[in-house]
Formats: structure tokens, sequence, C-alpha cells
């Protein structure tokens, strides 16, 4: 159980394009999803919380003009990278909290987003 | 600020070793502590949690907690090259810290 989707697996845009990255949650209500980005031989870099029905919190440093994070539904959450840059390259991963939190948290399978 | 350290890797054990994984955390009042594992190109999986001081044990997998030092270890018994991944130590606080990951190889 527990499972959150994340669509697609791979994207190549061009620059300037915008991409859209989503996240369901399969099986179970998500009010909270995670939004990490994660660059080669690094770990995963925290870039914004999103709460379902309430605008995002966004980290330090990360863009939310560009970084547009919706949630208007329990069960899906998504990601828009807006007017993506070479430098926007990287795998970027939901995750979610399983409740009680014992469980830990649930990641989705993540994106290799690619700007030529 | 809160921070979640970990002991640089790449960590390199033989087969069949026991391999040592740590992470120090900053805020004392943390209360559970989740170990995952990540392979090359995947996103992270979770192996272990720990929530009170002591050893937790799941098969070849123990953490083992400290809350006076703040300290988090995870053991992997009889290694196998299976086990070749980066562990992330993962400290929630009103969000998820994640600490920078050890890099491990099993060498066969």
């Amino acid at each position: 159980g527990a499972v959150v989707s994340q669509h697609p697996s791979r994207v190549i845009c061009k620059s300037g394009t915008s991409v859209k990255i989503e996240c369901r949650s399969l099986d179970f209500q998500a009010t909270t999803m995670f939004w990490y980005r994660q660059f080669p031989k690094q770990s995963l870099m925290l870039m914004a919380t999103s709460n379902e029905g309430s605008k995002a919190t966004y980290e330090q440093g990360v863009e939310k003009d560009k970084f547009l994070i919706n949630h208007a539904s329990l069960t899906l959450s998504t990601l828009t990278v807006t007017s993506a840059h070479p430098e926007d390259s990287s795998f970027y991963i939901c995750s979610a909290p399983i409740y009680p939190l014992n469980y830990g948290y649930t990641f989705g399978s993540g994106t290799r987003l690619t700007v030529v | 600020q809160k921070e979640v350290e970990q002991n640089s890797g790449p960590l390199s054990v033989p087969e069949g070793a026991i391999a040592s994984l740590n992470c120090t955390y900053s805020d004392r009042g943390s209360q559970s502590f989740f170990w995952y594992r990540q392979y090359s190109g995947k996103s992270p999986e979770l192996i272990m949690s720990i929530y009170s001081n002591g050893d937790q044990e799941d098969g070849r997998f123990t953490a083992q907690l400290n809350k006076a030092s703040q300290y988090v270890s995870l053991l992997i018994r009889d290694s196998q090259p299976s086990d070749s991944a980066t562990y992330l130590c993962a400290v929630p606080y009103d969000k998820v810290i994640f600490g920078p990951g050890t890099s491990l190889s099993v060498i066969p």
C-alpha cells in the first residue's frame, strides 16, 4: 500500500519550454507532498512542500515562479518547470508521508528531466 | 538550522562482511529516524525506521539509535553485492531532512 505514481519517468524538452510532472497517490490520500531535486552524486534537496488546497511552501533559493506546484486534490500534486533551461536538468522526486509517521515516507519513482 | 550528517564514502566492504553506516543529527527533539536505500537512477526506498534507543533488527539490517549522542547507525550483516547503493539517513522535522548519503560498494 501507500504507492505514489509519478509520471513521466523521463522527459527531454527544449530550452524555454515547460514540463509538467505528476504525482498521484494511488491507495491513500496525500494531504502533503514533498518535491525534491537530485543532481548526480548529490543528496535529495527539498524544493517545496505542497498541501492540498493551499499554496506550496518553497525552500530558500527555489524560485516559486519557475517551479509551479499545484495540489488541487488529495490524490494529485503537480510540479511544472516553466521556461526550462539546461541547468534545470535533474532528477525530480515526489514524496508523501504515510500516517502514522512511523511508516515513513513513500516516494514516487522519479522523473529524469533533460533540457536541451 | 537543523542538520543531518553522514560519514563520507564511498565505503567498500567485501562480500559477507558487516557494513556500518553512521548518521548524526542536530535536533535533540527528533523522535523518529529512517534509513533509505537508493540505487543509481532510482528513487529511495525505506529499509529501516527506529524511534527508541537501542537496536532494531530486520533480517540482515540493524538500526541503532543513541539519542543522548544524537547518533543513529545502520549495520548490514553478510553484505551482498546487491546491497551496493547509496544509503540515506532521514530525520523528519516539519519536513524531512536527508543526510548527504553514504555510497556503499560490496566487493564480490
